[in-house]
């Protein structure tokens, strides 16, 4: 099956301060998707993007579907930005089924 | 208004039970998913359905069974429940493919055993 892979694990920063979040997929995609888990667990879609540029608010995310990653740009990192993104893809064969990566812990700092 | 809700959000229960977790949404989905997300907060597809009819079904124990009696609701049951069963359980819903098939989650079920 398709492997996802993010980086980096953990990232701490400062409050107001800019990053970028990675994905790489072993394998092309129809779905892929990045996801915020808060600190009390629940998890909120932030994107759907196989491809392609989206930008909601402070966030925006690019897929280089050729190049196979995906990234995610948090800019003006505020402490609510706190909590573990996962970038999720889906193959062309079977676009319903979502692989997680591992996530990347965000910690912002006041 | 939620637009996908499970219950319980916590369940705790002695090994060898038997219980069920209950998935409903509102938002008019053709296809619902159980995830399972361990203590490392690692997340794994289990089941998904689309309209009443199973379309995934990872490698998960028998003693897992979904049941879907309608497109809005999406059920768990565990029979015989092992210490390893214990994490989060994940329930979401999306329209299906080639559409937008943006995944919403519900709040989770946090299964416990003892």
């Amino acid at each position: 099956g398709i492997q996802v892979e993010q980086s980096p694990p953990d990232l701490i920063l400062q409050e107001g301060a800019n990053s970028t979040l990675r994905c790489n997929f072993s394998d092309s995609v129809n779905n892929l998707q990045w996801f915020h888990q808060n600190p009390w667990g629940q998890l909120i879609n932030l994107f759907y993007i196989p491809s392609g540029t989206k930008q909601n608010g402070r966030l925006s995310a690019t897929t280089v579907a050729t190049e196979r990653y995906s990234l995610l740009y948090i800019s003006s990192s505020q402490t609510t930005d706190s909590g573990v993104y996962f970038c999720a893809a889906a193959p062309w064969e079977s676009a319903r089924q979502l692989t997680f990566g591992s996530g990347t812990q965000l910690t912002v700092l006041p | 208004d939620t637009a996908v809700s499970q219950t319980p959000k916590y369940l705790v229960t002695q090994m060898g039970n038997d219980k069920s977790i209950k998935c409903e949404q509102n938002l008019g989905h053709d296809t619902m998913y159980w995830y399972k997300q361990d203590s490392k907060k690692f997340l794994k597809i289990m089941f998904s359905y689309n309209n009443k009819e199973l379309i995934i079904n990872e490698t998960v124990p028998n003693r897992f069974s979904p049941k879907s009696p309608d497109k809005a609701h999406l059920n768990l049951h565990i029979n015989s429940l092992e210490l390893g069963d214990s994490a989060v359980y994940f329930c979401a819903s999306s329209r299906a493919p080639p559409r937008d098939s943006t995944q919403y989650f519900g709040p989770g079920t946090r299964l416990t055993v003892l």
